[in-house]
């Protein structure tokens, strides 16, 4: 059973063109994060929410923006995408709390940019 | 800090064979690691993990080695198997519930 879902899977936007991702879980849990990964990196985190507290990473460009509007869904808005903002972009969720546990990712969507 | 890299480091073992992926991070503060594996197209899924307070920790077919006094973490895989085929990270939480990633090391099994 799909825990961390994302979609589209395969998402292609032109040059300047607003584009949303999506991401729900099954999970109920308190953290859901952005990743970017372009090929043959590591992911590199954009940011996390915790609950509905919002946590940008000091790097993260200001054309990157999210929404958690409850605890299953959250969205990555990419207001102007450019040429490279062509990656994969995953979600993923941990329980949070005191105890460090794992976080448990979805399965990505790429992103394409004409 | 993020790895930067246009060609990830390379582990080509036979099948059957035992594997080993190192790891080196960098902060002596963390207390919690993971070890996730990256098949192509997919997101990464989580293999085995380990805290500080231990040196070893063991899993199915799997084993995660530890040492602090060095910085290093390692995954063994035991009897490699064509579906082992991936390209595998190591993370570390450094800040509470934030994973900082190593650059990724891409195993291939020959058959």
């Amino acid at each position: 059973d799909a825990m961390v879902i994302q979609n589209p899977r395969y998402q292609v936007t032109q040059f300047g063109k607003p584009v949303t991702l999506s991401c729900s879980q099954t999970l109920n849990h308190n953290v859901m994060y952005w990743y970017q990964q372009k090929s043959s990196q590591a992911p590199k985190l954009l940011f996390h929410y915790y609950d509905k507290d919002f946590n940008n990473e000091a790097d993260t460009p200001d054309n990157f923006q999210s929404r958690r509007p409850n605890t299953s869904f959250c969205f990555l808005d990419i207001r102007s995408p450019g040429l490279g903002d062509a990656a994969m972009y995953l979600c993923a969720t941990s329980k949070g709390g005191a105890l460090l546990d794992e976080q448990y990712f979805g399965p990505g969507t790429r992103l394409t940019v004409t | 800090g993020e790895s930067v890299g246009l060609h990830l480091p390379t582990l080509s073992v036979q099948e059957g064979d035992n594997s080993i992926i190192n790891c080196a991070y960098s902060n002596s503060a963390s207390d919690y690691f993971i070890w996730y594996k990256q098949e192509s197209g997919k997101g990464p899924q989580f293999i085995i993990d380990i805290r500080s307070n231990m040196d070893k920790r063991q899993g199915q077919r799997v084993t995660v080695l530890l040492n602090k006094t060095v910085k290093h973490l390692s995954l063994q895989i035991a009897a490699t198997q064509p579906g082992d085929s991936a390209v595998y990270f190591c993370a570390e939480d450094d800040a509470g519930n934030m994973l900082t990633f190593g650059g990724g090391t891409r195993l291939m099994v020959k058959p």
